[in-house]
């Protein structure tokens, strides 16, 4: 089993729609959860960041993360087409530098 | 936030030769740099930690014979593919955690093409 699952898709959505992404995870002590955007062949960009339990709003996006359930979720509202890009997950469990990344969501947002 | 820069961001070479790939720190001190390896449709898996002033720590799985990791200065780190292979294709990425912020940053990537 991985420490962190999550589904590739491909999700495809209408712009204007909603968005749920989400990641699993099976290690406890993780304890830093983030959110990256990442665009074909390019380095990824952080998105959001939450420290242990609860939501975070940053504009047009919502992270929420649930420990007791070792689950997180990235929200985006009124999606538009340049939202399309992979959306990574990472978590970690102490201040350090090594995350463990999710797979990845490929999302494509039609106009 | 920190800048990272990544160069080159992409390089095609021929089987049996070396590669290195630089990573700054443009506006950060760093102890601490990270090299990712990510191959197509898959999640970045972390290579190696980079410490400044000794040896590098590697993950389980890398070889360090292979991918030497050099980190001279606060402000650079460079990965060398040694006797690069077809295999050794794949998007390579640095990375810079800032402990102040409690967020990491990622260089532009490197695309490695081994013919």
């Amino acid at each position: 089993q991985k420490e962190v699952e999550q589904d590739p898709g491909p999700l495809s959505v209408p712009e204007g729609a909603i968005v749920s992404l989400n990641c699993t995870y099976s290690n406890s002590a993780f304890q830093y959860f983030m959110w990256y955007r990442q665009y074909s062949r390019k380095g990824p960009e952080l998105l959001m960041y939450t420290y242990s339990s609860g939501n975070k709003e940053d504009g047009r996006f919502t992270a929420q993360v649930d420990k007791s359930s070792k689950y997180i979720s990235l929200f985006i509202r009124d999606s538009q087409p340049s939202d399309s890009a992979t959306y990574l997950c990472a978590m970690r469990s102490s201040n350090t530098g090594k995350l463990i990344f999710g797979q990845g969501t490929t999302l494509q947002v039609k106009p | 936030g920190a800048v990272v820069s990544q160069h080159p961001s992409r390089v095609i070479c021929k089987s049996g030769t070396s590669v290195k790939i630089e990573c700054r720190s443009l506006d950060f001190q760093a102890t601490t740099m990270f090299w990712y390896r990510q191959f197509p449709k898959q999640s970045l898996m972390l290579m190696a930690t980079s410490n400044e002033g000794s040896k590098a720590t590697y993950e389980q799985g890398v070889e360090k014979d292979k991918f030497l990791i050099n980190h001279a200065s606060l402000t650079l780190s460079t990965l060398t593919v040694t006797s690069a292979h077809p295999e050794d294709s794949s998007f390579y990425i640095c990375s810079v955690h800032r402990q102040d912020l409690e967020k990491l940053f990622f260089g532009s990537g490197t695309q490695l093409s081994v013919l």
